[in-house]
């Protein structure tokens, strides 16, 4: 069965160190994937894009890799803040679906000061 | 750029009232819009695609007679979800595809979504 994973617990660090968040899929063949970053209450905010044939992608504190072989990408947000916490979440775009996203349920990331 | 808002941010309505939710794309037109559901603490489920001038397209499971999608221009989009029950009650979410220009194609943007009550 297709199946897009997330970390399912929250994840809880010291301020300015490193996250690292895990999006793990199965079955299917995304032609991007990408993260978006979602507050309580809010609509999601896009973050990065990442193609299938991308290795990394960086965006400031951000980074991004894609294994299409491993089914993984890994999130990281490098010398992190409290502001950094929210919910993460990946989501795949599928070959021929017409842009439709399949979203991962999210990460919960909190970083204390 | 790439701003989509949404009306109402929420709204509280009496079972079998119905409710339109609006999804509009500020400052670029859109060739596709997205609406999405969320219940607490889960992950946004896609329930329909709707092109400009084209009926939408549901995603299984999702009943068409029951929620309404009417994409009337590039901009607009609106959701209505008719004779609301409590169990209808969620987080509506819309996105927006760019047709094109200065922000990203691949990507979608997001509204700051509506909250449903329906007691």
């Amino acid at each position: 069965s297709q199946k897009i994973e997330q970390n399912s617990e929250a994840l809880n660090i010291q301020e300015g160190k490193t996250a690292t968040l895990t999006c793990n899929y199965t079955n299917y063949s995304p032609a991007y994937l990408q993260w978006y970053r979602q507050d309580p209450g809010r609509g999601p905010v896009f973050l990065l894009l990442i193609r299938e044939n991308e290795k990394e992608k960086r965006k400031e504190r951000l980074k991004v890799t894609f294994d299409t072989t491993l089914k993984q990408s890994l999130f990281h947000i490098t010398a992190s803040q409290p502001a950094d916490s929210a919910t993460y979440l990946c989501a795949l775009d599928i070959y021929n679906q017409g842009g439709k996203l399949i979203f991962g349920q999210g990460t919960e990331l909190s970083v204390k000061p | 750029g790439a701003v989509v808002s949404q009306h109402p941010s929420r709204v509280i309505c009496k079972s079998g009232t119905s409710v339109k939710i609006e999804c509009r794309s500020l400052d670029f037109q859109a060739t596709t819009m997205f609406w999405y559901r969320q219940f607490p603490k889960q992950s946004l489920m896609l329930m329909a695609t709707s092109n400009e001038g084209s009926k939408a397209t549901y995603e299984q499971g999702v009943e068409k007679d029951k929620f309404l999608i009417n994409h009337a221009s590039l901009t607009l989009s609106t959701l209505t979800v008719t004779s609301a029950h409590p169990e209808d009650s969620s987080f509506y979410i819309c996105s927006a595809t760019p047709a094109g220009g200065r922000v990203l194609t691949d990507t979608q943007y997001f509204g700051p979504g509506t909250r449903l009550t329906v007691l």
